[in-house]
C-alpha cells in the first residue's frame, strides 16, 4: 500500500517568514493529495487539495506543490501567523483507494 | 451548520473493559470512516462505510474491534476487552461520495480520547 513520509517532524519559524513542510510517497498511482491542519483538542481540518494533473495550487496564504517524477508534495504557508501553529498532516491516495496519512508535523510560529 | 459530532471526548477504561464510541457524522454524507491516532504517529485507518455496501474492515487491528453503522448515519466503533495499547485518539470522519469516495474531503469529529488503565 502506500506509504507516505513527513519531514521535518518539528519546525519552528518566525513570525512573518515562510514555513514549508515535505512529503514523499511511494505509490506512483497516487492520484489525491489533501492537507490538514489539527489544533490542539480538535480534529484535522482540510487546508487545501492537490490532484496529480495540476502542478501548483494556492489559496490565500497557503500553496501545494507536487512533483510528480519525485513523488513528492509541500505544502508552504507565507508570512506566517500565530493562528497558524498546529500539525499539519499529509496525505495520499494510493492505487488501493485508501488515503494513507504522513504522522505530522508540528509547526511553531514565534510571535 | 453541524459538523460530526464525536461521544464522549474523553473515556478512561479498565483493562479487559469494553467501550463503544459513537459518532454522527454530517447529515446527507454517505462515506464514514474511523481513523486512530496515537501520540506522535499519524492518522491509522480503521473501517470504512459507504451507504449500504459491506464496511471495508481491513484496518481493524484485531478481532476485539469492531464497528457499525445504523440506517446509513450513526456509527459505533466497539472495543472488547481493551487493553493499555488501545489508548490512542480515535477519530471519525465522513465525506459525501462522489463516485470515488477518496476524491471527497474528509470531515473530521474532534474525537474520543481513550485511556486504558
Amino acid at each position: 500500500g502506500e506509504n507516505v513520509e513527513q519531514h521535518p517532524s518539528t519546525l519552528s519559524v518566525q513570525e512573518g517568514d515562510s514555513a514549508v513542510i515535505k512529503c514523499t510517497y511511494s505509490d506512483s498511482a497516487s492520484n489525491y493529495f489533501p492537507w490538514y491542519k489539527q489544533e490542539l483538542g480538535k480534529g484535522p481540518q482540510l487546508i487545501i487539495d492537490i490532484r496529480s494533473n495540476v502542478g501548483e495550487k494556492k489559496d490565500q496564504r497557503i500553496a501545494v506543490t507536487l512533483n510528480k517524477t519525485a513523488k513528492h508534495f509541500s505544502l508552504h504557508i507565507t508570512e506566517t501567523q500565530p493562528e497558524d501553529s498546529a500539525v499539519y498532516f499529509c496525505a495520499a491516495k494510493g492505487g488501493n483507494n485508501r488515503l494513507a496519512f504522513g504522522k505530522g508535523n508540528q509547526v511553531v510560529v514565534i510571535p | 451548520g453541524a459538523g460530526v459530532s464525536q461521544s464522549p471526548s474523553n473515556k478512561v477504561t479498565e483493562k479487559g473493559k469494553d467501550v463503544e464510541l459513537r459518532c454522527d457524522p454530517i447529515s446527507g454524507h454517505t462515506a464514514l470512516y474511523w481513523y486512530r491516532q496515537s501520540l506522535g504517529q499519524g492518522l491509522e485507518f480503521l473501517i470504512y462505510f459507504q451507504g449500504n455496501s459491506a464496511p471495508d474492515k481491513s484496518g481493524l487491528p484485531s478481532d476485539r474491534f469492531s464497528a457499525e453503522r445504523t440506517g446509513g448515519s450513526v456509527s459505533t466503533l466497539t472495543i472488547q476487552r481493551t487493553q493499555q495499547e488501545d489508548s490512542a485518539v480515535y477519530l471519525c470522519a465522513s465525506s459525501l461520495s462522489r463516485g470515488n469516495p477518496y476524491n471527497s474531503p474528509l470531515h473530521f469529529g474532534n474525537g474520543t480520547r481513550l485511556t486504558v488503565t
